[in-house]
Order: structure tokens, then C-alpha cells, then sequence
């Protein structure tokens, strides 16, 4: 079946590193992929997706490219804030039901 | 529009007492689903349904059961809660292929205590 792996955190970065969260993905299909971010204390909201190969997507500074030859969507930001911090999830859906990776925390320091 | 709401937002219980979560969206959504988030165990689907009247199991539905008797409600019950039921609850709608990608809305969650 499909399934999501991607790092295990925390992440610890300081104010204005550049982020990177690995993602990886098996699937049977082309499925879209998704980053959902969960700040403290609220659910999942969507970050950016990206449809088919090669598709780029990108919100609030966040990046993270289709890459089918080597399944992967990792997350990118080139300067992280400490706003940033949250629990970001990496996901494909093909179907109604998605598949969820663990989740990844990112913690940014002043 | 309001999204995806749920009610309430904390909820403590005592073992064997039963409840219902409630959950309703106002985007029209075909398919809505009910997720559990424990530590270290990401989110495990509970239940989900495709439309009206249709509803199906996800990874977790034991001690759990729903309906669907509108597009825009999906309530979850619980029969006779247990401790390990304790968790965080959420709720989610998809337009589910109308815009071609089966993105995820969630509501901000139950946060549930079984003593």
C-alpha cells in the first residue's frame, strides 16, 4: 500500500537558518502530494501541494518540489522564523483517503 | 464561511459514559473523515464517509460509531468510553476530486480526557 516517510524531529534551528524536512513516498498511482503545518493547540491546515511531476509548490516562503525518480517532496525554507514552529505533516492522496507521514516538530530559536 | 467546526473543544468523561463529537462544514464537501491524534502515533483514521448517507471504518473504529444523514454533518459517537480513548480528535472534509487534488480541511479538534 502507499505510505509516507519522513524525518523524525525535533527540528532545531536558530532565526533565519535555512530549514530542510525530508520526505519520501511509495505509491502505486500519481498521487498529489501535500505539506500541512499544525501550529500549537490547533489541526492541520494546508501548507502547499503539488499535483504531478516536477510541479513546484510554494506558500509562505515554503518550497518543496515533485520529484518523482526519487519519491520524494522535501520542505524547504531558506529562513526559518520562530513563527515557523510547528508540527509539519508530508502526505499523498490519490483517492478519498490520504496517507499521512508521522509528522515532523520544528522548534526555531530567537 | 466557517470551514470545518467541531464541538466542543475539551471534554473530560468518565469510563463508561458514552458522547457524541460533533462536526459540520459548510464548503459542501463530499467526504469527511474523523482522525485521532496520539503522541507518537501521527493521525489514525477512525471513520470516514463519501457523501450522504454512506459511511465506512478507517484504521481505528472500535468503540466508535458515526452516520451521515447530511452533506454537511459527520457526528462521532462514543458507546462507553475507555481511558484509551483519550485522545485528540479531528475532523476533516475533502471536495475529494472535484478540484482534481483531494486536499484536506481540518476542524481545530476535541481535545477528549477518559478518567
Amino acid at each position: 500500500g502507499d505510505s509516507v516517510t519522513q524525518m523524525e524531529g525535533p527540528v532545531t534551528l536558530s532565526e533565519e537558518a535555512f530549514l530542510t524536512i525530508n520526505c519520501t513516498y511509495t505509491a502505486t498511482g500519481y498521487p498529489s502530494l501535500f505539506w500541512y503545518v499544525q501550529y500549537p493547540g490547533e489541526g492541520l491546515q494546508l501548507l502547499l501541494k503539488a499535483t504531478k511531476a516536477d510541479d513546484k509548490g510554494s506558500n509562505k516562503g515554503f518550497e518543496a518540489t515533485y520529484r518523482k525518480e526519487t519519491t520524494s517532496f522535501h520542505l524547504e525554507k531558506g529562513s526559518v522564523q520562530v513563527s515557523d514552529s510547528a508540527v509539519y505533516f508530508c502526505a499523498l492522496s490519490d483517492s478519498y483517503i490520504p496517507t499521512f507521514g508521522r509528522g515532523t516538530s520544528l522548534i526555531v530559536h530567537p | 464561511n466557517a470551514g470545518v467546526t467541531q464541538t466542543p473543544k475539551f471534554q473530560v468523561l468518565k469510563t463508561g459514559q458514552s458522547m457524541t463529537l460533533q462536526c459540520a462544514q459548510d464548503m459542501n464537501h463530499e467526504y469527511m473523515s474523523w482522525y485521532r491524534q496520539d503522541p507518537g502515533m501521527g493521525l489514525r483514521l477512525i471513520h470516514y464517509s463519501v457523501g450522504a448517507g454512506i459511511t465506512d471504518q478507517g484504521e481505528v473504529p472500535n468503540g466508535y460509531n458515526v452516520s451521515r444523514s447530511t452533506t454537511e454533518d459527520f457526528p462521532l459517537r462514543l458507546l462507553s468510553a475507555a481511558p484509551s480513548q483519550t485522545s485528540v480528535y479531528f475532523c476533516a472534509s475533502s471536495p475529494a476530486g472535484t478540484s482534481g487534488s483531494y486536499e484536506q480541511y481540518f476542524g481545530p479538534g476535541t481535545r477528549l480526557t477518559v478518567t
